[in-house]
C-alpha cells in the first residue's frame, strides 16, 4: 500500500493568494514525523517543515504551516502569501520511528505553478 | 555548515556499462540515504546506512547496484551492469540522527542516462 500519498499531479495558484497541498499517510507506527520538501527545477531538494505525530499544534515555519489532521491522517501543507519563487514541485514525507529505523518514505509529489 | 557533496553532477554511459556516483554526507551525520528519482516521480529509497553498517537495502536491485560507506563517512553508489531503465537522478542525502524529528539534507543529485 502506498504510504505517502498526493492526489494532485498539479496546482496553479495566483500570485499572493494562499494554496494548499494535499498529503495522506498510511502508517501503524504511533511514533513518525511528516515533512515536505521543495525541489525547485533546478534538482536540489530543500527541507520546508516538520511535523511529529505527538505535537499538539500545527507546524508553522514563516509562509509555511502544515495542517496536520492525525485521525485523518493528513498532512497538507498551506503556503501563504504566494510568491514566483514558490514554483516547484512539492514532495511530502514521512519517518517511522519504531518500525522502520527511520526510513523516509516520499510521495509522488505536487508541481506548483504559481501565477503572476 | 557544508552541505552534502556529490559526484558527478552529470552522467552518460551506455547500456551494460558500468557507472559509481560519490557522496559525502554533513560532517556528523550518521545516516547516509541513497535515493532514486526516475522524472516526474518522488524518490525511492535504495539504501540507508547508520554509521558504516546497512539498516535498509530492501528496494536496491542487487544483482547490479551495490553501495557501501567506508569508515561512516563516504559512500559510493555503483550500478554494474546499467540498464535504460537505470536513467534516473540518484540523490544522496544524510540525517544527524535516524529519528522521527530529523530531516534529510540532500546533495544537487547526480544525473544519469543510459543510452
Amino acid at each position: 500500500a502506498q504510504k505517502i500519498t498526493q492526489t494532485q499531479p498539479g496546482m496553479f495558484v495566483q500570485e499572493k493568494e494562499a494554496v494548499t497541498l494535499d498529503c495522506t499517510y498510511d502508517t501503524s507506527d504511533p511514533s513518525y514525523g511528516l515533512f515536505w520538501y521543495k525541489q525547485p527545477s533546478s534538482g536540489e531538494m530543500i527541507f520546508l517543515i516538520y511535523q511529529g505525530s505527538y505535537d499538539q499544534q500545527n507546524a508553522t515555519e514563516g509562509r509555511y504551516s502544515l495542517n496536520f489532521q492525525k485521525a485523518r491522517k493528513s498532512a497538507n501543507l498551506v503556503i501563504s502569501a504566494s510568491q514566483l519563487g514558490d514554483s516547484a514541485m512539492y514532495f511530502c514525507a514521512m519517518r517511522e520511528g519504531n518500525t522502520n529505523a527511520g526510513k523516509s518514505t516520499f510521495g509522488d509529489g505536487t508541481t506548483l505553478t504559481v501565477k503572476p | 555548515e557544508a552541505g552534502v557533496a556529490q559526484s558527478p553532477r552529470y552522467k552518460i554511459i551506455e547500456k551494460r556499462q558500468s557507472v559509481a556516483f560519490w557522496c559525502n554526507p554533513i560532517s556528523g551525520h550518521a545516516t547516509l540515504y541513497w535515493y532514486q528519482q526516475i522524472l516526474g516521480q518522488g524518490p525511492k529509497l535504495l539504501i540507508q546506512f547508520q554509521n558504516n553498517g546497512v539498516v535498509d537495502d530492501s528496494q536496491l536491485p542487487k544483482d547490479r547496484f551495490s553501495a557501501e560507506r567506508l569508515k561512516g563517512v563516504d559512500s559510493t553508489l555503483k550500478i554494474q551492469p546499467a540498464k535504460l531503465e537505470d536513467s534516473a537522478v540518484y540523490l544522496c542525502a544524510s540525517s544527524l540522527a535516524p529519528g522521527t524529528n530529523s530531516p534529510l539534507h540532500f546533495g544537487n543529485g547526480t544525473r544519469l542516462t543510459v543510452t
